[in-house]
C-alpha cells in the first residue's frame, strides 16, 4: 500500500520569504514522487517529480523539492515567495512496483502568501 | 489543460437519476483516470483505464462505472446518483507503458451537485 501525508492544512508566508510545504510518504518499493498545484476553479497542474538521481529536484515557477529517503519526505520549497504562489498544493506518490501508474494524493496544503 | 476536455463543466441533478460525465483527450495517451475531489480528502481515484475496453477499479469505485470504447474518450457513469456523490470530478491522462513514471495531466473538472 502507498500513502501520503501533508501535515499542514495551511501555510502562511510573507512575500519575499522562503516557503516550505511538507510531505511525507509511505511505499513498499521505490517511490515516485510528484507535486501539483491547483488554482481556484482549475484542474491540477504538474510542478515537478522525483524518480531517481539527484535528491534536489527543480520544477516550474521556481519551485524545487528535496527528496529525503531516511525521513521519507519530499518537501516543496521556494527561496522567495510571490503573492501569485497562493494556491492549493498536492503531494502524490506512486510505488515503483505499482502497475497502472496509479497515484495516491495527500489531502492538500493551502499556501497563503501575504504582501 | 494538456488537450483534455470534460463535459459538462457543471451539473445539478436529483437523487436517483443516472449521470454520465465525459472526458475527451487529444494527446493519444494510453492511461486515463477519474478522480473525485472533496475537502479534506485530496483527490481519490474512482476508476482508471489502461487501454480501450481495459478498465480497473480505484479506491472509491462503489456507485460508479466507466467505459472506454475509443482511445480519446473515457466516460464515468453514476447509475443512480446520491447526495454523497456531490463532488468535483477530474479526469487525468498519462502516457507510457505500465511501470513508467510519467506524470498525469488533469482536465478542468466537472462540478456535480446531487440534490
Amino acid at each position: 500500500a502507498q500513502s501520503v501525508a501533508q501535515p499542514e492544512d495551511q501555510v502562511n508566508v510573507a512575500e519575499g520569504n522562503p516557503l516550505t510545504v511538507k510531505c511525507t510518504y509511505s511505499v513498499s518499493g521505490n517511490p515516485y514522487l510528484f507535486w501539483y498545484v491547483q488554482y481556484p476553479n482549475r484542474g491540477l497542474q504538474f510542478l515537478l517529480k522525483y524518480i531517481t538521481g539527484d535528491n534536489l529536484v527543480k520544477g516550474s515557477y521556481g519551485f524545487e523539492a528535496e527528496f529525503n529517503k531516511s525521513q521519507t519526505s519530499f518537501h516543496l520549497k521556494k527561496p522567495s515567495a510571490l503573492v501569485s504562489d497562493s494556491a492549493l498544493y498536492f503531494c502524490a506518490v506512486r510505488d515503483g512496483g505499482n502497475a497502472g501508474n496509479m497515484l495516491t494524493f495527500g489531502g492538500g496544503t493551502r499556501l497563503m502568501v501575504k504582501p | 489543460d494538456a488537450g483534455i476536455t470534460q463535459s459538462p463543466r457543471h451539473k445539478v441533478t436529483e437523487t436517483g437519476t443516472p449521470v454520465t460525465l465525459r472526458c475527451h483527450q487529444t494527446e493519444n495517451h494510453r492511461y486515463m483516470y477519474w478522480y473525485r475531489q472533496d475537502p479534506g480528502h485530496g483527490l481519490r481515484l474512482i476508476h482508471y483505464s489502461y487501454g480501450v475496453k481495459d478498465t480497473d477499479k480505484g479506491e472509491v469505485s462503489d456507485g460508479y462505472s466507466v467505459s472506454r470504447s475509443k482511445t480519446e474518450d473515457f466516460l464515468l457513469t453514476l447509475e443512480s446518483a446520491t447526495s454523497s456523490q456531490t463532488s468535483v470530478y477530474f479526469c487525468a491522462i498519462s502516457a507510457g507503458l505500465a511501470g513508467s513514471y510519467n506524470e498525469q495531466f488533469f482536465g478542468p473538472g466537472t462540478r456535480l451537485t446531487v440534490l
